[in-house]
């Protein structure tokens, strides 16, 4: 069975600080995909990013950067310099190989204050 | 490039009775997925469809859920006699399942409220 852990429910940080979303998968498949999602206020499920077992090359895209551990079985997500509009619930998101269902995480709320 | 729209995007209805929502992907994804969010959760699966086929329900689709994705283009979800546990944001997704590799575009929700 898959599952993905996001032990952090909320983060309240200033503008500007940076933070660092937390989560951590179970699979017994060799080949899955890694995923985070961003759901503002609105709702809608925005997707930031996918990432496939085989590729542990962080990546930065902008404020947005993703460490990803194979030996921890973590995903982990830094924005750099918060910004308001960054208020939102991350999910963090597993499929247990190449084209099936997503298995989410609970989510971690960002708050940003000005 | 329009992305996945749902509507209603609101819906209050009465135990007992019947509810349906509609999805329209992005045009030319193949695959489609439905998935219920309840307050404070992160969204889980319930069915999805390979154009028309519908290729995997989850457990939590009870008898009184149905989808249906006809001519592999919009697809419905129906709620025959709602109960206040099905009170819920139900989001759709799709994705172009491509050389084996997908990523899912969810649309806005509909969130439907049983009193």
């Amino acid at each position: 069975a898959q599952k993905v852990t996001q032990a952090q429910t909320e983060i309240s940080v200033v503008e500007k600080e940076d933070v660092t979303l937390d989560c951590v998968y179970e699979t017994r498949d060799t080949t899955y995909y890694l995923f985070w999602y961003k759901q503002p206020p609105s709702g809608e499920l925005v997707f930031l990013i996918r990432r496939n077992s085989f590729d542990e090359q962080n990546e930065i895209s902008g404020r947005y950067s993703w460490n990803f551990q194979k030996s921890t079985s973590s995903f982990n997500f830094t924005i750099t310099a918060s910004q308001v509009v960054d208020s939102a619930v991350y999910f963090c998101a597993l499929t247990r190989n190449a084209g099936n269902m997503l298995t989410f995480g609970g989510g971690t709320r960002l708050m940003v204050k000005p | 490039d329009t992305g996945v729209s749902q509507n209603p995007r609101h819906k209050i209805t009465k135990r007992g009775q019947n509810v349906t929502f509609r999805c329209d992907p992005i045009s030319e994804h193949n695959r489609l997925y439905w998935y219920r969010q309840t307050l404070g959760q992160g969204p889980e699966f319930l069915t999805y469809f390979q154009n028309e086929a519908q290729l995997e329900k989850s457990r939590l689709l009870s008898d009184r859920f149905s989808a249906e994705r006809p001519k592999g283009s919009f697809s419905t979800l129906e709620i025959q006699r709602t109960e206040q546990g099905d009170s819920a944001m139900y989001l759709c997704a799709s994705s172009l399942l491509k050389q084996g590799t997908e990523t899912q575009y969810f649309g806005p929700g509909t969130r439907l409220l049983v009193l």
